[in-house]
């Protein structure tokens, strides 16, 4: 079954400063990757994807991510954290289970912003 | 476009009640639905795959009686959970891919619904 892995549930960053999260996938196909964001008491908004095409995918606010097949990461940037990218990013890959294709989710990074 | 609406937002209910949680694709037909739970500052749990027509596939762990999952159409799903308990108490989010088309599994999420059990 395909993974992804977050590591560090919290991370702070001061306004103004770059965004890095992390996200490392394990899958035994060439993947489709996600980074999804939650705003409190909300579903999940979709911030870019990774499918086959562009390595350098860039996504809604800023932000973008590399796909990079030797280190199988999937990172996610930002150039300067605003206040209002306070929120919960979750990566994910596709993955098939009984026939099912779903996503697979990370822990989740809880993304703090500094004034 | 790929809307998916969720209702209620919020809901109180007694304990023992049954509740319902209606999971609709505005401007699109979703033959698949997935079902999430969401404990506070975690991940999303999925519950169950939701297939149009067919019953609902559940993941391990997840009680088929007291979460029901109907798919009567191709742009609604319900989930009931039965005879709440407090400990059901959660943020429940539903999705829908798209169908037809190249799939790459990206999923359309519903706003959520925080159910509190008292």
């Amino acid at each position: 079954a395909q993974s992804v892995t977050q590591l560090g549930s919290h991370v702070s960053v001061s306004e103004g400063a770059l965004v890095l999260l992390r996200c490392n996938y394990s899958s035994s196909v060439p993947p489709y990757l996600f980074w999804y964001v939650q705003y409190p008491n909300q579903g999940l908004q979709l911030l870019l994807k990774y499918t086959s095409a562009a390595t350098l995918v860039k996504g809604i606010n800023d932000f973008e991510a590399e796909f990079k097949k030797s280190e199988t990461s999937f990172h996610l940037t930002k150039p300067s954290a605003h206040m209002s990218d306070a929120a919960e990013y979750f990566c994910a890959v596709s993955d098939t289970k009984d026939g099912n294709n779903r996503l697979a989710f990370g822990k989740g990074n809880q993304v703090v912003v500094i004034p | 476009g790929a809307v998916v609406s969720q209702h209620p937002s919020w809901v109180i209910c007694k304990s023992g009640t049954s509740v319902k949680i209606e999971c609709r694709s505005l401007d699109f037909q979703a033959t698949t639905m997935f079902w999430y739970r969401q404990f506070p500052k975690q991940s999303l749990m999925l519950m169950a795959t939701s297939n149009e027509g067919s019953k609902a596939t559940y993941e391990q762990g997840v009680e088929k009686d007291k979460f029901l999952i109907n798919h009567a159409s191709l742009t609604l799903s319900t989930l009931t959970v039965t005879s709440a308990h407090p400990e059901d108490s959660s943020f429940y989010i539903c999705s829908a891919r798209l169908a037809g088309g190249w799939d790459t599994g990206e999923l359309f999420f519903g706003e959520g619904s925080r159910l509190t059990v008292l």
